[in-house]
C-alpha cells in the first residue's frame, strides 16, 4: 500500500517558473526522499532529508520536513524543459521505500 | 563506477509462465531491494536481500520469490504469472540495509499476455 498522498498530481508550469510538490505520508519515519522518473525507467535519486531535518537545500531543490504534520514538499526553482518528468516522495523507517503516487510536472519552453 | 544493471531491459511472457529478472547492484553496495511499479502508480516494495537472505517483505505473494548470491547481485522470481503482474519492475542497492539514498537501475518492463 501507499504510504500518502502526493499533492497536485500533475503540475504545468512554464520554464522559469517555480514547481511545488507536497507529499504527506502516515508512519513515523527515519528519513524522506525525493526521486526523479523520466518516461517510466529508473528513478534519479534527489534529495534525502532526516528526521531530525527540517530543510535542505540542492542546487535548484529546497526540501522540507514538517514531522508533526507528516509532511514534505519539494520546490523547483527556475524550471527547465529538462524538468519535466515524474517526481516521487519515499518515507524509509526500515530500509524499505514506501513510495507516494507521485506528482507529473511538465515544464513547457 | 558502473551504477546498477538491470537485465533484460524488456520481457513478454504468456501467463502461467515463469520469469527471472537479475540485477547487479552499484559497487561497493550490498543491499538489494525489488519494487513492481504499474502504470501511473508509485513503485511498490516486493523485498529486501542483505547478506543473501531475504529481510523484508511488502505484501505479494509467495509466488514472488528471490535470491541474493555471494556477489551481492540478485535474482526475481516470479511463478504463474498473471495479467495483473504487467508492470515495471526495479532494482534498487543501498549499503548496509538502510538509512541511505537508494540507487535505482532502470529496469525490467514485463508484459504478461
Amino acid at each position: 500500500s501507499q504510504q500518502g498522498e502526493e499533492d497536485p498530481q500533475a503540475l504545468s508550469i512554464q520554464e522559469g517558473e517555480n514547481a511545488t510538490m507536497n507529499c504527506s505520508y502516515k508512519t513515523s519515519i527515519n528519513n524522506l526522499q525525493w526521486y526523479r522518473q523520466n518516461s517510466g525507467r529508473g528513478l534519479v535519486h534527489l534529495i534525502l532529508i532526516r528526521s531530525n531535518e527540517r530543510e535542505k537545500h540542492s542546487g535548484r531543490l529546497r526540501v522540507t520536513l514538517d514531522t508533526s504534520k507528516k509532511s514534505s514538499s519539494l520546490l523547483i526553482t527556475a524550471s527547465r524543459a529538462a524538468d519535466t518528468a515524474s517526481y516521487f516522495c519515499a518515507t524509509s523507517n526500515t530500509g524499505k521505500l514506501i513510495f507516494g503516487q507521485g506528482t507529473t510536472l511538465q515544464v513547457k519552453p | 563506477d558502473a551504477g546498477v544493471t538491470q537485465s533484460p531491459t524488456h520481457l513478454i511472457k504468456t501467463r502461467g509462465q515463469q520469469v527471472t529478472l537479475r540485477c547487479s547492484p552499484k559497487s561497493g553496495h550490498d543491499t538489494v531491494s525489488w519494487y513492481q511499479q504499474a502504470l501511473g502508480q508509485g513503485p511498490q516494495f516486493i523485498f529486501q536481500y542483505y547478506e543473501e537472505e531475504e529481510r523484508q517483505r511488502g505484501n505479494f505473494p509467495d509466488r514472488f520469490s528471490g535470491h541474493q548470491f555471494p556477489n551481492y547481485s540478485s535474482e526475481l522470481n516470479v511463478n504463474a504469472l498473471l495479467l495483473g503482474d504487467s508492470a515495471l519492475y526495479l532494482c534498487a542497492s543501498i549499503f548496509g540495509g538502510a538509512g541511505t539514498e537508494a540507487f535505482f537501475g532502470q529496469g525490467t518492463r514485463l508484459t504478461v499476455v
